[in-house]
């Protein structure tokens, strides 16, 4: 049963501050992606990785940046959080490398609220 | 760009009616096309790609690549059918994955 565990379920932080958030795999999965989940726009993606510190842009990677030093963990970082980054935050990795093995399993979420 | 987009919000229908969630995409290669549910309290999860041609939970999805469009279909919607429903695209032998904007689903009994 693959697992993608994301560290933390609620986060208030504070304008300014410095967000990590964690995100470990066990299957082996060659992909990892972070999703932000906001009602009435879906899940945008900010960031996916296809290697061990390899990444990529996705749609709305401004004020986000990634970490991937090892296979199984994939970090999102929130330089100085902002109001308008209060969203549930969604992880997610595939095993990917092929045409319909591109099946992403979901962690849980991350609700993040900065005030 | 691959773009996905889900016309509608909210959708909702009565226990056996039929139901038909709308997904159009725009991509100029060849798209992977999934569709991703979100029951109330669990993770997201695959609900089924279209390229297994398969029937889940008597759901089905046909890729139409004429009109771009990957609409999910049951002919008799039950109560237990209620939530978020996301249409996603894949570019072929890519690792990216991007979503629509969700339509939730109720079935009303």
């Amino acid at each position: 049963d693959v697992k993608v565990t994301q560290s933390s379920r609620y986060l208030v932080k504070r304008t300014g501050e410095k967000v990590f958030l964690e995100c470990v795999q066990d299957m082996d999965h060659e992909n990892m992606f972070w999703y932000r989940q906001d009602p009435g726009l879906g899940l945008r993606l900010i960031y996916f990785s296809y290697d061990v510190k390899m990444k990529e842009k996705g749609d709305i990677p401004e004020g986000y940046s990634v970490s991937r030093e090892k296979k199984e963990r994939f970090s999102l970082i929130l330089e100085s959080a902002s109001t308008n980054q209060t969203s549930m935050y969604l992880c997610a990795s595939s095993s990917g490398g092929h045409s319909g093995a591109n099946v992403l399993t979901f962690g849980a979420g991350s609700r993040l609220t900065v005030l | 760009a691959q773009r996905v987009t889900q016309p509608e919000k909210l959708l909702s229908v009565f226990k056996g009616a039929p139901v038909e969630l709308k997904c159009n995409y725009s991509y100029s290669g060849s798209p992977e096309l999934f569709w991703y549910v979100q029951y109330s309290r669990q993770r997201l999860q695959l609900l089924l790609r279209h390229i297994s041609r398969e029937s889940i939970k008597g759901f089905t999805a046909d890729l139409n690549k004429g009109e771009t469009s990957f609409h999910l279909k049951k002919p008799f919607a039950q109560e237990e059918d209620s939530a978020m429903y996301y249409c996603a695209l894949s570019s072929y032998n890519n690792n990216d994955m991007r979503f629509g904007a969700g339509t939730r689903l109720t079935v009303k009994p």
